[in-house]
């Protein structure tokens, strides 16, 4: 089984600031993809950023960017120029790409404050 | 463009009743996932169903039944409810490929 980890229950960032967001994760496999969340108060869940474990180059969307290191199977999320709308619950997730179990595997998640 | 719609979006039952939860996935996407997020926690992967036949079953109750049907909607049957199913209760819907799409969810309160 896979589990997800993050460890940073919560954290703040100054507007316009950059912010680190860790992620760890355990698992056998070697295909599989990673997955950042968000949900804001209105706690609809929002994709982020993915990242396809096969691909050496780390994802970027924007203002996001994620710093992939699979053998130490970390995989942060790096928010540049933080807006108050990223102020959000965000999770980190895991899909295995191996049979046709699909579902995600989500971590405690991380509660980011953007202050003004 | 078209999202993922969920009905009701609140429910309100007393324990020991039933409930039923609706999912209207994205049209086209076979694939319907339900998880279930408890105050201040992740989001649990329930069940998942893929061209109407259930593929895979996570922590789902035994009180809990679900379902997709030939419009590729899906229901999510809750029975003898109790204070602990008290959640909110999010489908996803996936076109094969590996990204899911959320709904907004069923906010269900459990008396």
């Amino acid at each position: 089984a896979q589990t997800v980890t993050q460890s940073q229950p919560e954290m703040s960032v100054q507007e316009a600031e950059t912010v680190t967001l860790s992620c760890t994760y355990d698992t056998s496999e070697n295909n599989y993809y990673l997955f950042w969340y968000k949900q804001p108060p209105s706690r609809q869940m929002i994709l982020v950023i993915r990242q396809e474990a096969y691909k050496q180059q780390n994802a970027t969307e924007n203002r996001f960017s994620v710093n992939f290191q699979k053998a130490a199977k970390s995989f942060s999320l790096k928010i540049s120029d933080s807006q108050l709308g990223d102020t959000a619950m965000y999770f980190c997730a895991f899909m295995t790409t191996s049979g046709s179990a699909r579902q995600l595997t989500f971590g405690s998640g991380t509660q980011l404050t953007v202050l003004p | 463009a078209a999202g993922v719609i969920q009905s009701p979006r609140h429910l309100i039952k007393e324990k020991r009743e039933t409930a039923t939860l609706k999912c209207y996935p994205i049209p086209r996407h076979d694939t319907v996932y339900w998880y279930q997020q408890g105050p201040g926690q992740d989001p649990q992967f329930l069940i998942s169903f893929y061209e109407k036949m259930q593929s895979d079953k996570g922590s789902i109750p035994d009180r809990f039944s679900a379902q997709q049907f030939s419009d590729y909607h899906s229901e999510l049957n809750m029975s003898s409810l109790e204070l602990g199913d008290s959640a909110l209760y999010f489908c996803a819907s996936s076109d094969g490929h590996h990204e899911q799409f959320f709904g907004p969810g069923t906010r269900l309160t459990v008396l």
